[in-house]
């Protein structure tokens, strides 16, 4: 079976640009998570989709951030623009939405703001 | 108070020794629970789910206690390769199955 796959896996950008980065969760699985993980901290919750709807986006900063999952399959976190503190990895995740089922992640994309 | 909480450690142990590891959460209504491994500069992979009555696998042991709003892993026999990171999350079934996570508890084994 397939994992959830990420792209890109780095990403270095100055403050103030933009960027983007993509997710394909495991086939089948409607819900879909981003979380920002900061060096020494746990994985926070940005947003959480079921199928193409937001279930929950109370921690992303929407001021900058966005995210979308139009199909219901992949999904893309955009920051426009970045700040420094937004340095971080950043982790899809994706289960079925049944309530003790395994959270599969991907391997990240691990972005650096200079 | 944050939703999900846990000693960051780091828990330096010999091989051989067995450690335990606590997490607290917030919420009563909190229904699933998990622990998760997550090695350096790797994704976290779920080492156990923790069942109500407690459950077991190899050396490893989780407990929930609902009354005190904790949950609980126990590791024997340390092993050089159980040096970690161990996350504890939190199933919000009432948010649409929300997963939280806690900080992490850095362990790391020593020979």
């Amino acid at each position: 079976e397939a994992g959830v796959a990420q792209s890109p896996r780095y990403k270095i950008i100055e403050k103030r640009q933009s960027v983007a980065f993509w997710c394909n969760p495991i086939s089948g699985h409607a819900t879909l998570y981003w979380y920002q993980q900061i060096l020494g901290q746990g994985p926070k919750l940005l947003i959480q989709f079921q199928n193409n709807g937001v279930v929950d986006d109370s921690q992303l900063p929407k001021d900058r951030f966005s995210a979308e999952r139009l199909k219901g399959v992949d999904s893309t976190l955009k920051i426009q623009p970045a700040k420094l503190e937004d340095s971080a990895v950043y982790l899809c995740a994706s289960r079925l939405p049944r309530v003790n089922t395994e959270a599969f992640f991907g391997q990240g994309t691990r972005l650096t703001v200079v | 108070r944050k939703e999900v909480e846990q000693d960051p450690g780091p828990f330096n142990v010999p091989e051989g020794a067995t450690v335990a590891f606590n997490c607290t959460y917030s919420n009563s209504a909190s229904q699933s629970f998990f622990w998760y491994r997550q090695d350096c500069r790797k994704e976290p992979k779920l080492l156990m789910s923790v069942y109500s009555s407690g459950n077991e696998d190899g050396r490893f042991t989780a407990q929930l206690n609902r009354a005190s709003q904790y949950i609980s892993l126990l590791i024997r026999d340390s092993k050089l390769s159980d040096s970690a990171t161990y996350l504890c999350a939190v199933n919000r079934v009432e948010y649409g199955n929300k997963l939280v996570f806690g900080a992490g508890t850095i362990l790391r084994v020593k020979s």
